[in-house]
């Protein structure tokens, strides 16, 4: 079982750029949710989708989208970047059908210049 | 709207030693909480769950109690290694789904 995983590792992009993420969620899991993490704090939530379909959104600007396959991976894009979005992006998995825990990615580091 | 406080910020502690973390949340209302530590720049390894129902959980060295009614859990570490320096973070879960994070506790065990 690989565990969730992420692309890329690292990412520098240029104010007013556009980014996109990638989560590929654990095994048997059909939940994704999104954490954007500022150095020294606690992760916040951004977003969580199920069935394809944004279940819950945190208190995020519209620049921040998502998007869930068939296949349950997931995709975050940034649309419009400021400096205040570089952080550590997570991704996490759970499934419906068990205890609700979240497994975590490694995370992706966006650095925004 | 849920709030999630970890005391101490920072603990540095020599090696071998028990300690305890502490975690607090304003709203009693969780479907769970977990504890997660986190190395420099890396992801969130998942240590306990505790279910709402549950009062404490065990795993090796670490043990998780819950008081759900006072808003508070704690995180003990029996005979402390230096790897297990990390930030500790406490998360609540309610009803919505989401985790609500608190800031972590940074841990350092001095050999």
């Amino acid at each position: 079982d690989a565990g969730v995983t992420q692309s890329p590792t690292h990412l520098i992009k240029t104010r007013g750029q556009q980014v996109t993420l990638r989560c590929s969620p654990k095994s048997g899991h059909d939940t994704v949710s999104w954490y954007q993490q500022a150095l020294g704090q606690g992760p916040q939530f951004i977003f969580q989708y199920y069935e394809e379909e944004e279940r819950q959104r945190g208190n995020f600007p519209d620049r921040f989208s998502g998007h869930q396959f068939p296949n349950y991976s997931s995709e975050l894009n940034v649309n419009a970047l400021l400096l205040g979005d570089s952080a550590l992006y997570l991704c996490a998995s759970s499934s419906t059908k068990s205890s609700g825990e979240q497994y975590f990615g490694p995370g992706t580091r966006l650095t925004v210049t | 709207k849920q709030e999630v406080t970890q005391i101490p910020a920072a603990l540095s502690v020599p090696e071998g030693e028990n300690l305890v973390l502490n975690c607090s949340f304003t709203d009693s209302a969780i479907y769970n909480l977990q504890w997660f530590r986190q190395d420099p720049g890396k992801g969130l390894t998942s240590l306990l769950l505790i279910q709402s129902s549950q009062r404490e959980q065990t795993s090796g060295r670490l043990n998780a109690s819950l008081d759900k009614s006072s808003g508070r859990s704690t995180l003990y570490i029996a005979a402390s290694q230096p790897g297990d320096s990390a930030t500790y973070l406490c998360a609540v879960q309610g009803g919505s789904e989401k985790l609500v994070f608190g800031k972590g506790t940074k841990l350092t065990v001095n050999p």
